[in-house]
């Protein structure tokens, strides 16, 4: 079946480092695939979306590229700040149903 | 943007009693609302999808008696954990969707309730 798989946290970088959280999956067919964000307190966000293989999802300084021959979504920012300290979930979809698969989630710290 | 609130945020109860859990669309209307559950460490796992006047969906190994979902209005949709035990405990968020069915990225999160059976 479907499923992600995302790297365990916590991750602990300082303010202004390069993060990479790392993201594979397991899907039939073509998913869609997402990065979320949760914020201390907040619920689920999406932070950025790719549909097909090869494109670039975007959004407040992150990227994350569907990779589709090596079945990867990395989430990756350049310069990290205090305020992205949250939980980040990777997930798909595989367009057959509105059910979203999640990964476990990788808890971000941010050190000033 | 949309939000989606549940009430309440924390929960403690004892074995045995029920536990009503509310998930509100508070600036718009959701045809379909989403319950998840959150164990520490672990994935969302989805429950069951509810439409707006219809019966829920339950995914595969969720106990539809035990978990009893109403979605008796556009804005509320409530989760009751019937008869708790210790091993319900667990983190439970809603999210709710704007469009018959949704697509995914129209899913708008709550915050999650975190339930504790003693």
């Amino acid at each position: 079946g479907n499923s992600v798989t995302q790297m365990e946290g916590p991750v602990t970088l300082s303010e202004e480092a390069f993060l990479t959280i790392n993201c594979t999956y397991t899907a039939t067919g073509y998913p869609s695939l997402f990065w979320y964000v949760q914020y201390p307190g907040e619920g689920l966000q999406l932070l950025l979306k790719a549909t097909k293989a090869d494109d670039k999802g975007s959004n407040k300084g992150f990227e994350a590229t569907y990779r589709k021959e090596t079945t990867s979504f990395h989430l990756e920012k350049g310069s990290v700040q205090v305020s992205d300290s949250a939980v980040y979930f990777c997930a798909l979809s595989d367009g057959r149903d509105d059910k979203i698969i999640f990964g476990k989630g990788t808890r971000l710290h941010i050190l000033p | 943007g949309a939000v989606v609130s549940q009430h309440p945020s924390r929960v403690i109860c004892k074995s045995g009693t029920s536990v009503k859990i509310e998930c509100r669309s508070l600036d718009f209307q959701a045809t379909t609302m989403f319950w998840y559950r959150q164990f520490p460490k672990q994935s969302l796992m989805l429950m069951a999808t509810s439409n707006e006047g219809s019966k829920a969906t339950y995914e595969q190994g969720v106990e539809k008696d035990k978990f009893l979902i109403n979605h008796a209005s556009l804005t509320l949709s409530t989760l009751t954990v019937t008869s708790a035990h210790p091993e319900d405990s667990s983190f439970y968020i809603c999210s709710a969707s704007h469009t018959s069915g949704g697509t995914t990225d129209t899913q708008y999160f709550g915050p999650g309730t975190r339930l504790t059976v003693l």
